[in-house]
């Protein structure tokens, strides 16, 4: 059971190149989310899914995009990257029980982006 | 909005020492509360939640929390801290009809040998 698979797991962008992050849970989660962790800042929510083909937008989703058209994926996209996207970004996948609220969160293990 | 306040950012134990942690969310309804830990390199890993009953609430390597409502807060200790257990800990808050997590800034434990 691999749980939840970000890839890549690092990566150098140039300023103003694009890129796709992909997160992928076997676990047949229904709401799925985007975060960035920063130094002192803890983890922001960037953009969630409570569903296939729902987005909707966190704290802090300026710059970036996401997609969800597939149960299992969420893609994080960033169209002109920037030195402030440097970070270290997590998905992340939850379930409801079926009655009520959810058991936590599974995290994936990240991707350390840098932006020069 | 949801808010989590974690008041420590930087804490040093010797080991063996007793640990706590503080952790205090603004929200007024009924809400899902978490600690999670994150070893250098590594993932979240959840150590422990409270949804509702007793609100003393035991994790797992030892850790537990208590969950008191008319302070809101959800403070992590452990009695006794190993060199193992050095980390950074975040607090999470999420209300139970929606499904957002919402993070504290994180604790950083050093435990020194």
């Amino acid at each position: 059971n691999a749980g939840v698979t970000q890839t890549p797991k690092f990566r150098v962008l140039k300023t103003g190149q694009s890129m796709t992050l992909l997160c992928a849970q076997d676990m047949n989660h229904e709401y799925m989310y985007w975060y960035r962790q920063d130094p002192g800042m803890g983890l922001r929510l960037i953009h969630y899914s409570v569903g296939e083909g729902t987005t909707a937008k966190g704290e802090v989703p300026d710059g970036y995009n996401v997609s969800r058209l597939k149960k299992q994926n969420f893609l994080l996209g960033l169209e002109s990257a920037a030195p402030s996207q440097t970070s270290v970004y997590f998905c992340a996948s939850s379930s409801l029980s079926g009655t009520g609220p959810i058991y936590g969160y599974t995290f994936g293990s990240g991707t350390r982006l840098t932006v020069v | 909005a949801q808010s989590v306040s974690q008041h420590n950012h930087h804490v040093i134990l010797s080991e063996a020492a007793s640990l706590e942690l503080g952790c205090n969310y603004s929200y007024g309804g009924t809400v899902n509360l978490f600690w999670y830990v994150q070893y250098p390199g590594q993932h979240l890993q959840l150590l422990l939640k409270y949804f509702s009953g007793d609100p003393l609430v035991k994790g797992i390597k030892g850790f537990e929390a208590e969950f008191i409502k008319s302070k809101f807060s959800f403070n992590l200790r452990k009695p006794s801290v190993q060199w193992s257990d050095t980390a950074e800990y975040f607090c999470a808050v999420a209300n139970t009809g929606f499904q957002k997590l919402v993070f504290g800034t994180g604790t950083r434990l050093l435990v020194s040998p």
